[in-house]
C-alpha cells in the first residue's frame, strides 16, 4: 500500500541555519505530495505542495520538490525562525478518486535563538 | 480561501456517555470530509471517509458502531464517540477537501481538533 516515510525528529536547530527534512514515499501511480505544518494543540495548515513529477511548492522561505526518480519531496528553508518551530508533516493523495492522505509519522522541529 | 470549522476545541467527559463533534465548512461545500485522531507526539491516524448523503467508510481496525459518523449536508459532518471510556481520549482532527479551481489543483483543509478527554 501507499506508505510515508520521513525524516524522524526531533530536530533542534539554530535560528538562521539551514534546514532538510527527508520524506520518500512509496506509491502506486501518479501521487500528489504535500507538507502540513502543526503548531502546538492546533490542526494541521498546508505549507505547501506539488501534484506532478519536477514541480516545486514554496510558501513562506520553505520549499519542496517532487522527485519522481527519488521518490522524494524532501522539505528545505534556507534560513528558519524561532517561528518556524512546530511539528512537519509530510503527506501524500494517491490519486483522484482516492483522495485519503497518507502521512509520514511528522517532524517535531525546535528552532533555539 | 476554504476553511473549516470544528468544534468544540475541546471536551472533558465523563466515561460511559457520549461525545459530539462538529466539522463544518465555511465558505465551501465539502461532498467528502475525513476524520482523523491523534496521539501524544504520534502522526493522524485516519479513522473514516464521509460523503454528504451516504454511509461513511472506515479504515481497518476501527469500530463504526462506536464512531458515530454523519455527514448530513454538504457542510457539516459529524462524528459522535458513543459510551467513551479513558482509551478515547485522544485529539480529532477533520478534513475536507475541496476542488479549489478544479480537480488539478483539489486540495485538504483542516479544522483546528478537538482535544476529547474521558474521565
Amino acid at each position: 500500500g501507499d506508505s510515508v516515510t520521513q525524516m524522524e525528529g526531533p530536530v533542534t536547530l539554530s535560528e538562521e541555519a539551514f534546514l532538510t527534512i527527508n520524506c520518500t514515499y512509496t506509491a502506486t501511480g501518479y501521487p500528489s505530495l504535500f507538507w502540513y505544518v502543526q503548531y502546538p494543540g492546533e490542526g494541521l495548515q498546508l505549507l505547501l505542495k506539488a501534484t506532478k513529477a519536477d514541480d516545486k511548492g514554496s510558501n513562506k522561505g520553505f520549499e519542496a520538490t517532487y522527485r519522481k526518480e527519488t521518490t522524494s519531496f524532501h522539505l528545505e528553508k534556507g534560513s528558519v525562525q524561532v517561528s518556524d518551530s512546530a511539528v512537519y508533516f509530510c503527506a501524500l493523495s494517491a490519486s483522484l478518486g482516492n483522495e485519503k492522505l497518507t502521512f509520514g509519522t511528522g517532524t517535531r522541529l525546535t528552532i533555539i535563538p | 480561501g476554504a476553511v473549516v470549522s470544528q468544534h468544540p476545541s475541546w471536551v472533558i467527559c465523563k466515561s460511559g456517555t457520549s461525545v459530539k463533534i462538529e466539522c463544518r465548512s465555511l465558505d465551501f461545500q465539502a461532498t467528502t470530509m475525513f476524520w482523523y485522531r491523534q496521539f501524544p507526539k504520534q502522526s493522524l491516524m485516519l479513522m473514516a471517509t464521509s460523503n454528504e448523503g451516504s454511509k461513511a467508510t472506515y479504515e481497518q481496525g476501527v469500530e463504526k458502531d462506536k464512531f458515530l459518523i454523519n455527514h448530513a449536508s454538504l457542510t457539516l459532518s459529524t462524528l459522535t464517540v458513543t459510551s467513551a471510556h479513558p482509551e478515547d481520549s485522544s485529539f480529532y482532527i477533520c478534513s475536507a477537501m475541496h476542488l479549489g479551481s478544479g480537480w488539478s489543483n483539489y486540495g485538504y483543509t483542516f479544522g483546528s481538533g478537538t482535544r476529547l478527554t474521558v474521565v
